[in-house]
């Protein structure tokens, strides 16, 4: 059983393309999480939602938007992608007290 | 604000070498502090994880001790394997705030 699990695994797509990356996890876990992860390995949080509401939101062009139908799900959307937006987005999720377990990362390539 | 500091890399070793990676932060009140590895192409794997001072986590033959005074959370294992070659990455959770700030991460390598 995955316990997070991101969709696409690959995206590859052109500039100024709108796209959407979805999460999911059957952890039971209030709070979800995105993270960027850029070509040097550099990790940095970009939205955090507790209970379908956004409670962490870092310093994101307005380009990327999170969105929450549940606590089981949270999804990513970003509009007209740029060369820069090029890294792995990575999902997590965590429980009160617990630890965050990760996804296997989305690879988003802008061509 | 929040922040870890961790040893660059890469580290080459031999197999059967001691490995020690460093780790220090800084944040206000009293943080968790975690190990996570990302073996290639994989995601993050929780390691072992510390969430008060002296407070040594340990798994896989890894460990690493909560340090107030310091304000480090060094990573050790006394005898590595080809295995464990991965990036590793410091981590810590601040009061309140549940998202982790990252180290830059610290590839290991080791060879046979």
């Amino acid at each position: 059983d995955t316990a997070v699990s991101q969709t696409p695994k690959y995206l590859v797509t052109q500039m100024g393309n709108d796209k959407s990356i979805k999460c999911e996890q059957n952890l039971g876990h209030d709070t979800m999480y995105w993270y960027k992860q850029d070509s040097k390995k550099f990790l940095k949080i970009m939205f955090s939602y507790n209970n379908k509401e956004l409670i962490i939101n870092e310093t994101v062009p307005n380009r990327f938007s999170p969105k929450s139908p549940d606590k089981a799900h949270l999804n990513l959307h970003i509009n007209s992608l740029e060369l820069g937006d090029s890294a792995v987005y990575f999902c997590a999720s965590s429980g009160e007290g617990q630890p965050q377990h990760f996804g296997d990362g989305t690879r988003l390539s802008i061509l | 604000g929040n922040s870890v500091t961790q040893m660059e890399g890469p580290v080459t070793l031999s197999e059967e070498a001691f490995l020690t990676i460093n780790c220090t932060y800084t944040a206000t009140g009293y943080p968790s502090l975690f190990w996570y590895v990302q073996y290639p192409g994989e995601g993050l794997q929780l390691l072992l994880k510390a969430t008060k001072a002296d407070d040594k986590g340990s798994n896989k033959g890894f460990e690493a001790t909560y340090r107030k005074e310091t304000t480090s959370f060094h990573l050790e294992k006394g005898s590595v394997q080809v295995s464990d070659s991965a990036v590793y990455f410091c981590a810590l959770s601040g009061t309140g705030r549940r998202a982790l700030t990252f180290g830059s991460g610290t590839r290991l390598q080791v060879q046979p």
